[in-house]
């Protein structure tokens, strides 16, 4: 099976413009998540779909939203860029979405913001 | 509030020699455990897990790792270090007392030297 997918891989954008980030899940998947990776902050969780539905959050503002379509395939996007939403944003997906289930995650795009 | 804590953001180990990288998770209600792995430039790879059962989890590359409830620890080892070890290694918790998201220690960097 191929894995999760995530285009573009690399993105360089200015601050106030705003940013659309794709992620395939592996086939069959119903379940995806994203998550943003920085040096100061660590990996952080934004959120959650399943079967079309937002199921989880995580802390971040409202200019971070996201989207699933009915091929699980999902999308995040980011509003007004801040120079501190510079980061490697990981997209995963799980098969059932349940808690203990495992989230398999893609190579990641990093987004620079100048 | 709940965390997850990995002691030492680096570590350094020769090569042959035991690898032991701590995890150590704060709710009164065991969380569903899980390390991950990320090499430069890539995604996150599961190494392995534990939802229920046997206590001591064997993942891949040599590694495992043994929940402590008593300790609310979840260290991961390796019996010999081997160069290609080298990376970011992250514990992860999931569980209600977390809101249900995967939520991420700060990682420990390994260095292995020869």
């Amino acid at each position: 099976k191929a894995g999760v997918t995530q285009t573009p891989r690399y993105l360089i954008k200015t601050r106030g413009q705003q940013v659309t980030l794709s992620c395939s899940p592996i086939s069959g998947h119903r379940s995806v998540s994203w998550y943003q990776q920085t040096p100061g902050q660590g990996l952080q969780f934004l959120f959650e779909y399943f079967s079309e539905t937002q199921r989880n959050k995580g802390n971040f503002p409202g200019r971070f939203s996201g989207r699933q379509f009915s091929n699980s395939r999902s999308e995040m996007n980011v509003s007004t860029l801040e120079l501190g939403d510079s980061a490697l944003y990981l997209c995963a997906s799980s098969g059932t979405g349940t808690i203990s289930d495992t989230q398999y995650f893609g190579p990641g795009t990093r987004l620079t913001v100048l | 509030a709940q965390s997850v804590t990995q002691l030492g953001s680096h570590v350094s180990v020769s090569e042959g020699a035991l690898v032991l990288l701590r995890c150590n998770y704060s709710s009164s209600v065991p969380p569903y455990l899980f390390w991950y792995v990320q090499y430069p430039n890539q995604g996150l790879q599961l190494l392995l897990k534990y939802t229920t059962g046997a206590t001591l989890v064997k993942g891949i590359n040599g590694f495992e790792a043994e929940f402590k409830k008593s300790e609310t620890s979840f260290h991961l080892t390796k019996p010999s270090a081997h160069m290609s070890d080298a990376a970011e290694y992250f514990c992860a918790v999931r569980g209600p007392a977390f809101g249900n998201k995967l939520v991420f220690g700060a990682g420990t960097i390994l260095r292995v030297k020869s």
